[in-house]
């Protein structure tokens, strides 16, 4: 099975950088996802890392390290409506999304 | 990105009865998700809906409660049965696109109130 840990709850400020960090334990690793999911609505897709190292996109970045069961989300010049959950998910070969538990994301001005 | 209509958005039941939520999605899958997420907490899966076989349930769901339909690639119903107020949560489907992430989208979601 899978064991995915992330913070519960993390407060940053409007315009400054956060870094949300995810563990994970897998039997068969086949990529890590995050997701956004503001309150009432729907998760939405940001990224995905199946290699080591870091994926860029515009204010969101991801880094996962698969040797050391870690990944994490960077959000650079936070803006308010960057407040909401961001939920990291990890699939097991070869097809079994599992997500954690999700990091509640405070901006504040 | 795949559109999915999910409905009815909302719900309000009363203990005992039952609920079918519809997933529509705009071109064909092969399989289909249904997720849990209880108040404050993450996704759950439930079941995974293929065409033409029974959907195969996760541990802790049962098809007696939560019978799931897959007429075909665009479409499926997941049913909560009996309800109890344990069973208020919002409950959404999600399919997956072939390609270089796989990646999941997901409907809108129900979020069902038991009373």
């Amino acid at each position: 099975g899978q064991n995915i840990d992330q913070p519960t709850e993390m407060t940053a400020t409007e315009g400054a950088i956060v870094q949300i960090n995810c563990t994970y334990q897998t039997s068969g690793f086949n990529g890590l996802f995050w997701y956004q999911q503001h309150a009432g609505e729907a998760p939405t897709f940001l990224s995905y890392n199946v290699l080591d190292g870091l994926e860029e996109k515009g204010r969101f970045s991801s880094f996962l390290s698969r040797s050391k069961g870690y990944s994490y989300l960077l959000l650079k010049e936070l803006q308010m409506k960057d407040s909401a959950s961001y939920l990291c998910a990890v699939r097991d070969w070869p097809n079994d999304m599992r997500f954690g538990a999700g990091t509640r994301l405070t901006v504040k001005p | 990105s795949a559109v999915i209509s999910q409905k009815p958005s909302r719900d309000i039941c009363q203990r005992g009865t039952s609920l079918t939520i519809q997933c529509q999605v705009d071109s064909q899958v092969t399989m289909m998700f249904w997720y849990r997420q209880q108040p404050g907490q993450s996704l759950t899966l439930i079941a995974t809906a293929n065409q033409g076989s029974e959907a195969t349930y996760e541990s802790g769901f049962v098809i007696d409660k939560f019978p799931i339909s897959r007429p075909n690639l665009t479409f499926s119903t997941l049913t909560v049965s009996n309800m109890s107020p344990e069973d208020s949560s919002i409950y959404l489907c999600s399919v997956e696109r072939q390609g270089a992430n796989e990646k999941l989208f997901f409907g809108s979601g129900t979020q069902l109130s038991v009373l």
